[in-house]
């Protein structure tokens, strides 16, 4: 099964709307990363998030990660077309130095 | 120039070509990584070279054969693929595994 659930999988929303991307996982996340990707190309850091009950902000984008450490929800105010794009979750499911894992990600349009 | 870097971006090549994709970092970080991004799936982790060791390899066919030859520089050398090899191919690096990981604009990997 997968680790990381993403959902949902693609959202369209009117440009000044606003949206909330999941991720959860069944186990506990000792790192929670945020990432945007544009179709085709590399994948762009957002945000870290590492503490049960964090909440980080840059511009109109606020990431969180739930008090157990199992959900992380990206919330988006006031969407603009720059916003579209695949975002990425990707968690460190292990206490180790080990490779994050991914979801499959959640494909944002915005139309004005 | 700065960042992690793949060259080229465009590939396309015949089952029988052989080809190498390359990456390069100029973070100082000692961790690298291949990743393959195909339509609808999870990004797949693919091999992980710390300190120019590799310390994973996920089950990748032998057909992908990495190269670590120094901490700044990533090889993919190809042989023989097969049309569902054809992806996205991300190079990434970090300070150590297990922290933010930063990606390259990847290389599109058509096999014909």
């Amino acid at each position: 099964s997968q680790e990381l659930e993403q959902s949902p999988q693609s959202l369209i929303v009117q440009e000044g709307k606003n949206l909330t991307i999941n991720c959860t996982s069944s186990k506990t996340l000792y790192g929670l990363y945020w990432y945007k990707q544009k179709y085709g190309e590399g994948l762009i850091f957002l945000m870290m998030l590492q503490k049960g009950g964090e909440e980080k902000s840059h511009e109109k984008i606020t990431a969180k990660l739930d008090e157990k450490k199992q959900q992380s929800s990206l919330h988006i105010t006031a969407s603009q077309p720059s916003h579209a794009g695949i975002y990425l979750c990707g968690a460190d499911i292990s206490s180790g130095n080990t490779p994050l894992v991914f979801g499959k990600g959640t494909r944002l349009s915005v139309i004005a | 120039e700065t960042g992690v870097t793949q060259t080229p971006r465009h590939l396309v090549m015949g089952m029988t070509n052989k080809k190498s994709l390359k990456c390069e970092q100029h973070l100082g970080h000692n961790a690298m990584y291949w990743y393959k991004q195909s339509a609808k799936k999870p990004l797949e982790l693919m091999f992980v070279y710390s300190l120019e060791e590799r310390v994973e390899n996920n089950s990748v066919p032998s057909r992908f054969s990495p190269e670590c030859p120094n901490s700044s520089h990533l090889f993919l050398h190809l042989h023989t693929l097969q049309p569902e090899d054809s992806a996205l191919y991300l190079c990434a690096s970090s300070p150590t595994q297990g922290y933010e990981q930063f990606f390259g604009p990847g290389t599109r990997l058509t096999v014909l």
